[in-house]
Parts: structure tokens; sequence; C-alpha cells
């Protein structure tokens, strides 16, 4: 069965503080992972794409990773404004139709950054 | 308006009622969704609209209905609903549904307390 699995489920920093999120992946197939970011009482925006092992993507404090089995999204030194939950979703490879090109969500990362 | 919006923002309504949750993108995109997220648990898909064709039903139960009059437009029709049917309701669209290149944009969602 395809499954998303993000850890941990809450991170407290302090602003400065680098630290990393990660999304464990087992899938079937995989098209492409995807991290977005959610606020409180907010729909998920859209953060990054990646689509094969080593790729590493970048916007401003955040970096994503990708390898075989998981994603790492790292945050260097983080301002309080970074603060949010953090969902990672894989799309996966089907060979029949229906749920090609669907999502599969973790439960997501919440990150709070203190002052 | 640009992206997805989504009316109402915040709904109560009692298991005996009927009402609807409005979504619109403003994105020029081909496929919409839509997604229920409830605490502690991942995004779960609920039925996927590619040209106005409903191409989904994850086994969503019928008090739930949908209706894609045309692709700007997407409505979730609800009646005789639960207390566990409470949560946010996201709509998403993308400019097709089978590529990771088609990035999912949310709206900011409805949330729904059933009474």
């Amino acid at each position: 069965e395809d499954q998303v699995t993000q850890s941990p489920e809450a991170l407290r920093l302090q602003e400065g503080e680098s630290s990393s999120l990660n999304c464990s992946y087992t899938v079937s197939g995989l098209r492409g992972l995807f991290w977005y970011r959610q606020d409180p009482g907010k729909g998920p925006e859209f953060l990054f794409t990646l689509y094969s092992a080593g790729e590493e993507k970048e916007k401003e404090r955040l970096k994503a990773t990708l390898t075989k089995k998981e994603s790492f999204l790292h945050i260097t030194a983080p301002k309080p404004e970074d603060s949010a939950t953090y969902l990672c979703a894989v799309q996966v490879l089907k060979n029949y139709g229906g749920s090609q090109g669907n999502l599969i969500f973790g439960k997501g990362t919440k990150l709070s950054v203190k002052p | 308006e640009t992206g997805v919006t989504q009316t109402p923002r915040h709904l109560v309504m009692g298991m005996t009622n009927k009402k609807s949750l409005k979504c619109e993108q403003h994105l020029g995109h081909n496929a919409m969704y839509w997604y229920k997220q409830s605490a502690k648990k991942p995004l779960e898909l609920m039925f996927v609209y590619s040209l106005e064709e409903r191409v989904e039903n994850n086994s969503v139960p019928s008090r739930f209905s949908p209706e894609c009059p045309n692709s700007s437009h997407l409505f979730l029709h609800l009646h005789t609903l639960q207390p566990e049917d409470s949560a946010l309701y996201l709509c998403a669209s993308s400019p097709r549904r089978t590529s990771p290149s088609d990035t999912q944009y949310f709206g900011p969602g409805t949330r729904l307390t059933v009474l």
C-alpha cells in the first residue's frame, strides 16, 4: 500500500536554530514529491516539486532534497514567520486509470519558531 | 479575484440541513478536486473532476454530492450530515491531473461544523 509518513509530528525551534523535517514514502513508483506549507485556517500553499533522487530545490530559507526513500525539508536560520504546518505529498505511478495523478498526503509537521 | 476561492469560509449546520459549498478557480485549469481535512489525519481526496467529468469518487458517502457545471466552478452539496463530517473542506485545481508538473493549487477551505 502506498504510504507517506512525516516526522516529527511537531517541532519547536528558536529563531535562527536550523533543522530538518522528514518525509518518508513507500510507493509503487514515484512520479513526483510535493511540499506544501499550511497556515492555520488556510489552504495549503505550494512550495516545491521534486521528481527524482538527488534533486534539490531552494526557496529563501527552505531547501528540499529527495532520495529514493525519503525527502527532507531543511530550514536554515528560521524566523517566526516560518511557523506553519508543512505537508508532504507524493504522486504515484499507476498503470490503471482513476488513481493516476492523485496525491497521497502525510499528516504534516507542525513547526513553531519562537523569537 | 485570483487563484482558487471558496465560499462560505465557515458553515455551521444541523444534521437535517441541506447546504452547498462553492469553489471557483481563476487559473484556467481543467481539473478540480475536493479534499477533506480532519484533525490529526492526512488530507483525504474525495472527488476529482477532469474537464467537467467526474473521474474519481473515493468511497465517499452519498450525503456528499459534487457538481461541476463548468471547468471553473465546483460545488459540494451536503445533506443529512453527521457530526463526524465536521472538518475543513478544501478545493484544489490543476492544469491537468496526470502529470507531476501539474501542481495542485488549493483554496482557503470551508470550515464545516455539524451539530
